[in-house]
């Protein structure tokens, strides 16, 4: 079946812009999270989301990062103000149930964020 | 802060031979543990989860969890080319009920022919 796919694959701003990012998971998949993976580093995680259950917005670098998610589907990305230091590969994943032990995740191809 | 420890290496290893991949984490309540294969501009690939003591195999991958010393290791047998590429190890946030996963910087392989 198909994977979780992401849009743009890439994208190249200014400094100061907003960017929009988008996740569509795996099909039947209720948990959704977002990771970031800068430059020759392992992945940060920065939201997760699992049906209408309030999402973890734990990892969110700061108030201009922000996330929505319609139902047990789309999610988008939002990073308003863009700095340079936002520039990472964004990196979306879904899994079967997202509280449980068994919980393989799966990732996207992700969107490489330039700042200029 | 929780944390999972990984040599970055590169760690090179002759086509055919046995690659050993380590990685160390700090969360004792951690019950969940995955790697992932990460070639280069690409995204991680899930190749191994384990969630008990002791090993599980997978083809010509072995994981192998040591939940008392905190530590997960991953052979490859007979390494190809085709398995140079970074390891993630990843660790299940245990204080977590969202699933969220705590990554390694990565180990980088690098099979030589």
């Amino acid at each position: 079946g198909a994977g979780v796919s992401q849009s743009p694959s890439n994208k190249v701003t200014e400094k100061g812009k907003d960017v929009e990012l988008r996740c569509d998971p795996i099909s039947g998949h209720t948990a959704l999270y977002w990771y970031r993976q800068r430059l020759g580093q392992g992945l940060e995680f920065l939201i997760y989301f699992q049906g209408n259950s309030a999402p973890d917005k734990s990892g969110l670098p700061s108030d201009r990062f922000s996330a929505e998610r319609t139902g047990e589907s789309v999610s988008t990305l939002t990073i308003q103000r863009t700095q340079q230091e936002d520039s990472a590969v964004y990196l979306c994943a879904s899994s079967l149930i997202g509280g449980a032990s068994y919980n393989e995740q799966f990732f996207g191809p992700g969107t490489r964020l330039t700042v200029l | 802060q929780k944390e999972v420890e990984q040599n970055s290496g590169p760690l090179s290893v002759p086509e055919g031979a046995i690659a050993s991949l380590n990685c160390t984490y700090s969360d004792r309540g951690s019950q969940s543990f995955f790697w992932y294969r990460q070639y280069s501009g690409k995204s991680p690939e899930l190749i191994m989860s384990i969630y008990s003591n002791g090993d599980k195999e997978d083809g010509r991958f072995t994981a192998q969890l040591n939940k008392a010393s905190q530590y997960v290791s991953l052979l490859i047998r007979d390494s190809q080319p085709s398995d140079s590429a970074t390891y993630l190890c990843a660790v299940k946030d245990g204080s977590s009920n969202t699933g969220k996963l705590i990554f390694g910087q990565g180990t980088t392989l690098q099979v030589k022919p």
